[in-house]
């Protein structure tokens, strides 16, 4: 089944840090960009970060660089999303999406939860 | 940078009557290579984002013909013909790594 799973949301401190997992299967994942979405509690949509095929390349929006990493590991189909430096501003359910080209997101996760609170 | 503004924000539609949801953005979406990669997702409440339309008009497998997509430039449509339960939601247009705000569709 073509199908991307994310793990490792959590409620965590401010400053704190955490590192989001999505594991694809049923697809060939080493040939696409893939990218985090997040979406905060009651609002839309949000780009956060993008990495090329082989990792070559990782973009991100402004709010969260320098803070969060993206990366992947094409050998476990596996997706990450190392955050540091966690803000109240951050607290999301965050989304792995499949992005075939400029961002045309055909496969989404569930998501997974993150809060940022004390 | 492209900023997508979606109206109306919020549709209330009656079961069976069309709708239609507009995006325009700030700037052409043509690409360099001629096409223009304007997506529309469709949210479920408690779902994850599933998306119905790219580059404008084209439908994903197993979305309904009652949904289609339309125009050029910096304007385009999403228009449902005939509106079920079932499309209650937020629908997002997009374009690379930009969303618009979102259109609810509720039912009257």
């Amino acid at each position: 089944e073509v199908q991307l799973v994310e793990s490792g949301g959590d409620l965590v401190q401010p400053g704190g840090s955490l590192r989001l997992s999505c594991a694809a299967s049923g697809f060939s994942f080493n040939t696409y960009w893939m990218d985090w979405v997040r979406q905060a509690p009651g609002k839309g949509l949000e780009w956060v970060a993008s990495i090329k095929e082989d990792g070559s390349r990782q973009d991100y929006m402004d709010s969260v660089r320098g803070r969060f990493t993206i990366s992947r590991d094409n050998a476990k189909n596996s997706l990450y999303l190392q955050m540091n430096s966690l803000r109240a501003e951050d607290t999301a359910m965050y989304y792995c999406a499949r992005d075939p080209i400029y961002g045309a997101f055909d496969l989404w996760g569930q998501g997974t939860m993150v809060t940022v609170s004390s | 940078d492209v900023v997508l503004t979606q109206s109306p924000l919020s549709l209330p539609v009656t079961l069976g009557q069309p709708a239609s949801i507009s995006c325009r953005s700030s700037q052409s979406l043509v690409k360099s290579d001629g096409n223009t990669y304007l997506n529309w997702f469709q949210q479920r409440p408690g779902q994850s984002p599933r998306r119905l339309i790219y580059k404008v008009s084209d439908r994903d497998s197993g979305v309904p013909d009652r949904f289609s997509g339309s125009g050029s430039g910096t304007d385009f449509t999403l228009k449902i013909s005939r509106v079920e339960a079932e499309d209650v939601g937020v629908y997002y247009c997009s374009q690379g790594s930009h969303f618009g705000q979102g259109t609810r569709l509720e039912i009257k």
